[in-house]
């Protein structure tokens, strides 16, 4: 039973644009999101995090949103730009480690 | 900044062999994790352990173990690889409980088994 779902394997967006990642969750008992960055045949960097008493966080371009109520985060970029071209795993925590999503390929078009 | 290294990014080895891959932080974390990265299936929690000497199972433990002697260095074993350990494996570590700490993670290592 997958806990936490990306369902868009991939996206594509122009650059200059807004690139919205989503992430659906089941276990309600979660209370730390994460979302990572993974360039091909490195490490996921991470790139920002929310606790489950916000809704929201910002840093620079990248900001997360928490709905918990529907069980559903995002992350949005802008502007978007070529080097976020990259997999993007959403991540969630309670207690006894990380629950990945399976992960978005964002593609940014020029 | 934090530094999580890998023994190697690229490896191949053959049906049967001992493999042993490396992971050394340098922050002082108490918890470090190792995952296997495949196409579709996304990160997947193999081991982790919380301190010297502790190690518990995560999701898939099947036909792996683990070994942390020091509090630095964490190492996954595959006592007799075989071609669906074919993967990317990835080591993470963090500072406090998994909770709500961030998992910082090594580049990888690219294991090939023929």
């Amino acid at each position: 039973d997958q806990q936490v779902k990306q369902n868009s394997p991939s996206l594509s967006v122009q650059e200059g644009r807004i690139s919205i990642l989503n992430c659906d969750y089941t276990n309600s008992m979660f209370d730390y999101f994460l979302w990572y960055k993974k360039y091909p045949a490195e490490g996921p960097t991470f790139l920002i995090s929310i606790s489950s008493i916000k809704d929201k966080n910002e840093d620079g371009r990248f900001t997360v949103f928490l709905n918990k109520s529907a069980k559903h985060l995002s992350l949005h970029i802008v502007p978007s730009q070529p080097g976020d071209s990259a997999v993007y795993f959403c991540a969630a925590s309670f207690a006894d480690g990380l629950t990945f999503g399976k992960g978005t390929h964002l593609i940014i078009q020029p | 900044d934090v530094k999580v290294t890998q023994s190697s990014r690229y490896l191949v080895k053959r049906t049967g062999e001992k493999v042993f891959l490396e992971c050394v932080q340098d922050m002082d974390h108490e918890n470090m994790f190792w995952y296997r990265q495949d196409p579709g299936l996304g990160l997947r929690l193999i081991y982790f352990s919380y301190d010297v000497k502790m190690k518990e199972k995560g999701d898939i433990p099947e036909g792996y173990s683990v070994s942390r002697e020091k509090k630095e260095r964490f190492s996954l074993i595959l006592e007799s690889a075989s071609t669906n350990q074919t993967s990317m494996y990835l080591c993470a570590s963090s500072l406090q409980g998994a909770g709500t700490d961030t998992q910082y993670f090594g580049p990888g290592t690219r294991l090939t088994v023929l």
